[in-house]
């Protein structure tokens, strides 16, 4: 089967660093997003990740590594509105995104 | 401004009732996706089309029904026969399907069983 492991919750203070892993197994790969989802909101496009390293975009970063089928998102300087689930979706060789549960991001003052 | 609509926000209904979801785009993407989102769980696609006129179930389809009439348009009927509707239920849009393209989402539909 096809599946995504990311924690179900972390906590973190606020202008700390975080960092929320994701490990998958997919039939092939053609890509790795994260998505940030306020509650009861929408989920937003966060990175994108093909090829392996790091992604670099403000606050936040992503990287990538295929032969551990492993990626993590980085969050600097934490701020309070950063408190939200973050969602590791992986693009298969159908070209089907598959989904994680998301983790559940807590910032402490 | 470009985006992706849902109607309603917050929808109830009775047992035994059909009820339609309504999404519209603007964004001219060829393709769009109905999923689910239950706690705890991550999303569960249950229709998505690639172009007007055609469909393809999911990993739920049952219960659910689509029609892609318009480009714009991919509205989601959850039906009678679905046992346990409630849910959060999302649509998107990408450019096309077949590549590795960003999904652009509306803002949810909240639909409970009363």
């Amino acid at each position: 089967g096809q599946n995504i492991d990311q924690p179900t919750e972390m906590t973190a203070t606020e202008g700390a660093i975080v960092q929320i892993n994701c490990t998958y197994q997919t039939s092939g790969f053609n890509g790795l997003f994260w998505y940030q989802q306020h509650a009861g909101e929408a989920p937003t496009f966060l990175s994108y990740n093909v090829l392996d390293g790091l992604e670099e975009k403000g606050r936040f970063s992503s990287f990538l590594s295929r032969s551990k089928g492993y990626s993590y998102l980085l969050l600097k300087e934490l701020q309070m509105k950063d408190s939200a689930s973050y969602l590791c979706a992986v693009t298969n060789s159908n070209y089907q995104l598959i989904w994680g549960a998301g983790t559940k991001l807590i910032i402490k003052p | 401004d470009g985006g992706i609509t849902q109607s309603p926000k917050y929808l109830f209904r009775k047992e035994g009732q059909n009820v339609t979801l309504s999404c519209e785009q603007n964004l001219n993407h060829d393709a769009m996706y109905w999923y689910r989102q239950d706690p705890g769980q991550g999303l569960r696609l249950i229709y998505y089309s690639q172009i007007v006129n055609d469909f393809q179930k999911g990993d739920i389809a049952e219960g659910y029904s689509v029609s892609r009439e318009k480009k714009e348009s991919f509205p989601l009927t959850v039906t009678s026969a679905q046992k346990n509707p409630t849910a959060f239920y999302l649509c998107a849009s990408s450019i096309v399907a077949g590549a590795a393209t960003e999904a652009f989402f509306g803002q949810g539909t909240r639909l409970t069983v009363v």
